[in-house]
Formats: structure tokens, sequence, C-alpha cells
């Protein structure tokens, strides 16, 4: 297993397109997180799956953005009508329940709005 | 809910040097974690320290759950350490982690 996995790597749209970022976890992890981060500050949480089901999503998160984990293996996360302020860096996170700690990061999707 | 505090934001070393990195929670919370971010940015998973002390290497970090602090330092710094620390952690129920807005390492060779 190579870990947490991300596509694309960066991505650059304009004002007002849909875009679609993946993400694929270590394959025994059940737990799947995505974060947004921006320059200077900590990630934030956006939406958490456990297998299929999204748990928990942050209020923050504008009805434009939507995730799925359809078959509880990878996830995506696809924003519509994206706007400058969208631009920040994506993260996916993985873990295990039933285990503590041993958070997994993939590389992130680095989103440019123009 | 909980706020994380990072301190300090930004830390300049020179190559050899210790450092200690500190992290206080305005709550008590589980699965305390530590993190480096690399120029990449990518976030590689350093401790799960909910308590006491743990040592890898050159790093070692200390939680103390009853104060809600925790701890990480680094011994003969590298110029390899250079990037953000990041500290997380779970407040009560919740499965995500809440980060702080991190600590900037730069270590000059």
């Amino acid at each position: 297993d190579t870990g947490v996995s991300q596509n694309p790597r960066h991505k650059i749209t304009k004002r007002g397109q849909n875009v679609t970022f993946r993400c694929d976890p270590i394959s025994e992890h059940n737990r799947l997180y995505w974060y947004r981060q921006t320059l200077g500050q900590g990630p934030e949480f956006l939406t958490y799956f456990q297998n299929e089901a999204q748990l928990e999503k942050s209020r923050l998160l504008s009805d434009r953005f939507s995730a799925e984990r359809p078959k509880g293996s990878f996830s995506t996360l696809e924003i519509q009508r994206t706007e400058q302020g969208d631009s920040a860096m994506y993260l996916c996170a993985s873990s295990l329940s039933g285990t503590s700690g041993g958070w997994f990061f993939g590389p992130g999707t680095r989103l440019t709005v123009l | 809910g909980i706020q994380v505090e990072q301190s300090p934001p930004d830390l300049i070393l020179q190559e050899g040097a210790n450092s200690t990195l500190r992290c206080n929670f305005s709550d008590s919370v589980n699965n305390l974690q530590w993190f480096h971010q690399n120029p990449w940015g990518q976030l590689i998973n350093l401790f799960y320290i909910p308590s006491g002390t743990k040592q890898n290497g050159r790093l070692s970090a200390t939680t103390v759950a009853t104060e809600r602090y925790s701890l990480l330092y680094i011994s003969s710094s590298q110029t390899t350490d250079s990037g953000v620390y990041f500290c997380g952690g779970q407040e009560g129920s919740a499965r995500q982690l809440t980060f702080g807005s991190g600590t900037q390492l730069t270590v000059l060779p």
C-alpha cells in the first residue's frame, strides 16, 4: 500500500466552473476525511465518512460542495460554480476505526480559481 | 468548538540547535496528534500522544492532558526539519481533528 493518494495534484479553473477531486485512502481504512487549508492557516474540517456513510459535515460547508464515497473506498469532492474564495489546498485523510492516532494524509489538491 | 493555540507562530534556528513547540487546547481532547507539513504540502504524522511522553529519534513529544497542552521537542535540528508543525485533537465524541494554525520552523544551514 502506497498511502493516501489524491488526484489531481493541481487544478486551475475559471470562476463559475465545476471541479471534482478524488481521494483514494489506505485500503483497510474505513474512515475518510476532507479538509481545506488556506495559506498560513491550519487544516479546516469539511466532511467525514465512515465506510460509505457521510456522518458529519462542517456548518461552514457551502451548498456548492458535495462529497461522496459510493462503495466505501475512494471518495470524490465536487465544488460547483467555483468562486475565487474556493482557492485552497484540499486535503484528504484516512484512519481505521477502533484504533487511536494513525491519521494519514494525502498530498493534497491545490485549487486555483481565476 | 475547541480552540487550539500553537506557539511560537514562527521559529528560525541554526542547524544543530534544539527547539520546543507548544500546543494549548481550550478543552480536553482525545486522539492528540502532531504532524509535519513538508514544503510540498503533505502532512506527515509524527506522534499520537494523548498523554505522557514518546520519542522517535531526534523528536519527542509530551502531553499533559490535565493541563491541556502538548510539547514537541526537536533536538539537533537539521534543514530537513523545516516546514510547518501542526497539532490536532478531537473534541468529545467528534471524529474530526481540530488543528491549530501551526508553527513555521526554518532551520538555516
